[in-house]
């Protein structure tokens, strides 16, 4: 399974950008960058997903590195209902989800 | 559609007894994974399922653990006799097709307690 990198934890002010960062070094041509999160007492969600450019949707924006490396998950104005663990994936050949330890963030008012 | 239904919600059980999670997946999806949560391990995948068909179970920890699909609209998952070290929340989270856009669709979870 492919492997991905995040911070254990990161802060945000509320109503200010949040750029949670993730590595993924070993990711294959095919292979697709999803991003998930998990509200307290909930299961995981799908934010966003993308291949090679970068994406946007109602929920947040995906900045892609050029050479796929690494990834960006943008939430643009963090309120404290973003307050979550956010998980970072690749879908490999198998296309099948591997969920490392995510990045949890904390949304300070 | 509802979602993912998984019932119960919570569930304490002595050592030694069956615990039996189940899981509605959402009408049409032909993929059914289940998954287990703990603080030390994460999220992982247990088994998962195409059109009923168990297709990779190497993620079963033992054989205490086992889990059926009857049909489309039902999956259970069954660990005999349980154990204290088995105290995780289980998902079970469903899809329509490997290859689509939303991925996974997860339920809410059975949080599983073994005293």
């Amino acid at each position: 399974d492919a492997k991905t990198t995040q911070p254990n934890s990161m802060e945000s002010n509320e109503e200010e950008p949040v750029h949670l960062p993730c590595n993924h070094s070993t990711i294959s041509g095919t292979d697709y960058i999803h991003w998930y999160r998990q509200l307290p007492s909930q299961g995981p969600e799908y934010v966003i997903h993308g291949l090679t450019s970068n994406v946007n949707n109602r929920m947040a924006s995906l900045a892609i590195a050029e050479d796929r490396k690494s990834s960006t998950l943008i939430l643009h104005r963090a309120t404290l209902r973003d307050a979550a663990v956010y998980y970072c994936i690749l879908r490999d050949a198998g296309n099948q989800f591997y969920f490392g330890t995510g990045t949890s963030l904390t949304v300070i008012p | 559609d509802a979602g993912v239904i998984q019932s119960p919600r919570h569930e304490v059980t002595e050592m030694g007894q069956e615990v039996t999670l189940r899981c509605k997946p959402i009408s049409g999806h032909d993929y059914l994974f289940w998954y287990r949560q703990t603080m030390m391990r994460g999220l992982e995948l247990l088994i998962y399922f195409n059109n009923n068909v168990p297709i990779d179970d190497s993620g079963m920890p033992e054989d205490r653990f086992s889990a059926k699909m009857p049909n489309a609209s039902f999956s259970t998952l069954k660990i005999q006799p349980s154990e204290p070290r088995d105290s995780a929340v289980y998902f079970c989270a469903s899809a329509p097709g490997l290859g689509q856009v939303h991925g996974y669709t997860f339920g809410s979870g059975t949080r599983l307690t073994v005293v």
